[in-house]
């Protein structure tokens, strides 16, 4: 069955501190993995995006993550958190098997930032 | 660029009363078109989406449909509304050569 995992409802942080968010996906084809970010009340909006190619991806607001596919993971992470990444964060998956190009959610993670 | 808008942005609506919440995308031509429900506090469920006009899937059973009646545009509707139909509906679009997705900025509606 095809499904996204992620462990961690809650996450807090100091400001500056490092930053991982766990994602783990199940996938019959070869995934397309995305993260996106949702602020209180808002769209989402994606942060990064990975097809192929090089498994560490650059995503925009200092954001990168890394695809492996041994652990069926691609956790985001940040090098020093800031006071405005608080927000909810989701991790999807989808695939080119159909034209549909249909995305399955995580159940997110919200991310709390401690000044 | 490309934009895509919904509205209203909130809605208040007594249960029984009918729902229609449009979404429309400037841009692009031929987008493949999604609505998701999400709960408070949950993720997203897709509901329906669409790859032209006229053509509507269902992801869930459920009292909401959906019309795609111009290229760009995708209403979603309710004839009945239930208290369960109370939540944060998002609108999405992806374009025909990648599956990334680019989503609205949402409408709350809440039941009474």
């Amino acid at each position: 069955a095809q499904s996204v995992t992620q462990p961690d409802i809650h996450i807090t942080v100091s400001e500056g501190a490092s930053l991982e968010l766990r994602c783990n996906y199940s996938y019959g084809a070869t995934p397309y993995l995305f993260w996106y970010v949702q602020s209180p009340g808002q769209g989402l909006q994606l942060l990064l995006k990975y097809f192929s190619g090089d498994t560490l991806v650059q995503g925009i607001k200092g954001f990168e993550a890394e695809f492996k596919r041994s652990q069926s993971s691609f956790n985001l992470r940040k090098p020093s958190v800031h006071w405005s990444d608080a927000a909810e964060y989701f991790c999807a998956v989808g695939g080119s098997e159909d034209s549909s190009y249909k995305l399955i959610f995580g159940s997110g993670t919200r991310l709390l930032v401690r000044p | 660029s490309q934009t895509i808008h919904q509205w209203p942005a909130t809605l208040v609506q007594p249960v029984g009363s009918p729902l229609s919440l449009e979404c429309t995308v400037e841009g692009t031509s031929n987008p493949n078109l999604y609505w998701y429900r999400q709960a408070a506090g949950r993720g997203l469920q897709l509901l329906f989406y669409s790859v032209g006009i006229g053509q509507i899937s269902s992801e869930v059973p459920q009292n909401l449909s959906a019309s795609r009646p111009q290229d760009r545009q995708f209403i979603l509707s309710s004839k009945k509304l239930l208290l369960s139909d109370s939540g944060f509906y998002l609108c999405a679009w992806s374009g025909r050569t990648g599956p990334e997705q680019y989503f609205g900025p949402g409408t709350r509606l809440t039941v009474t």
